[in-house]
């Protein structure tokens, strides 16, 4: 079954550091997302990408994000100058059609902010 | 708007039982998901449903879209059934809410 590839699988960095998280989507995938979880707490939509632009965003996802496709198979989650609060679960999904069409999630990257 | 609240949030069960979990939310909503979240963390899309009822092995999902209520049941539960199982609803546009999950053990 096709996955969703998420890289890497843990990630520790400084804060002030910048970090980019990776995302292998489903090949036939239009459709491209980003999620957060902290830990204890729940799953947080950050951002949804499609046609190579932003469709929608939580306010979550300030400046300090941002999301790129920049070869046509990767997709990607920036965050600059990280925090101790960015620490938590970063999931990437995709979907073929829409939400409404049912999904695939990655297994996620922990980040982790010292 | 947007609360998404489930019981129980935690549960423990023989294994053989019949589960069942609940999700409730306040307004309209275009799709509601079930998904499994594993102990390593990783989480996977169980059923997406607007209306009625779906069947997936032991997994059934109903919705009930009058009363802004769903269910997701467990038929002869396994303990490999154990994981956190989180609704997650889509109002209008392309972003959802979740809830904040029920923890669900079954013990052998």
């Amino acid at each position: 079954e096709p996955e969703v590839t998420q890289t890497p699988s843990h990630q520790v960095t400084q804060m002030g550091q910048e970090v980019i998280l990776r995302c292998v989507p489903i090949s036939n995938h239009l459709y491209f997302y980003w999620y957060r979880q902290i830990l204890g707490q729940k799953v947080e939509f950050l951002v949804s990408f499609y046609n190579n632009e932003i469709s929608e965003k939580s306010e979550i996802f300030d400046d300090q994000f941002s999301v790129e496709r920049p070869d046509g198979s990767n997709f990607t989650l920036k965050i600059r100058s990280t925090k101790l609060e960015d620490s938590a679960m970063y999931f990437c999904a995709s979907s073929r059609a829409g939400l409404n069409y049912g999904y695939t999630f990655g297994s996620g990257t922990r980040l982790t902010v010292v | 708007k947007n609360e998404v609240e489930q019981s129980p949030q935690n549960l423990t069960a023989q294994e053989g039982e019949f589960i069942t979990i609940n999700c409730s939310y306040s307004v309209g909503i275009s799709a509601l998901h079930w998904l499994q979240q594993h102990p390593g963390g990783g989480i996977v899309s169980l059923f997406m449903l607007s209306s009625g009822k779906k069947k997936h092995g032991r997994l059934i999902a109903t919705i009930n879209i009058q009363e802004k209520h769903s269910s997701l049941h467990i038929t002869a539960s396994h303990p490999r059934d154990s994981a956190v199982y989180i609704c997650a609803v889509m109002y209008t546009g392309n972003q959802f809410y979740f809830g904040t999950g029920t923890s669900l053990t079954v013990i052998p």
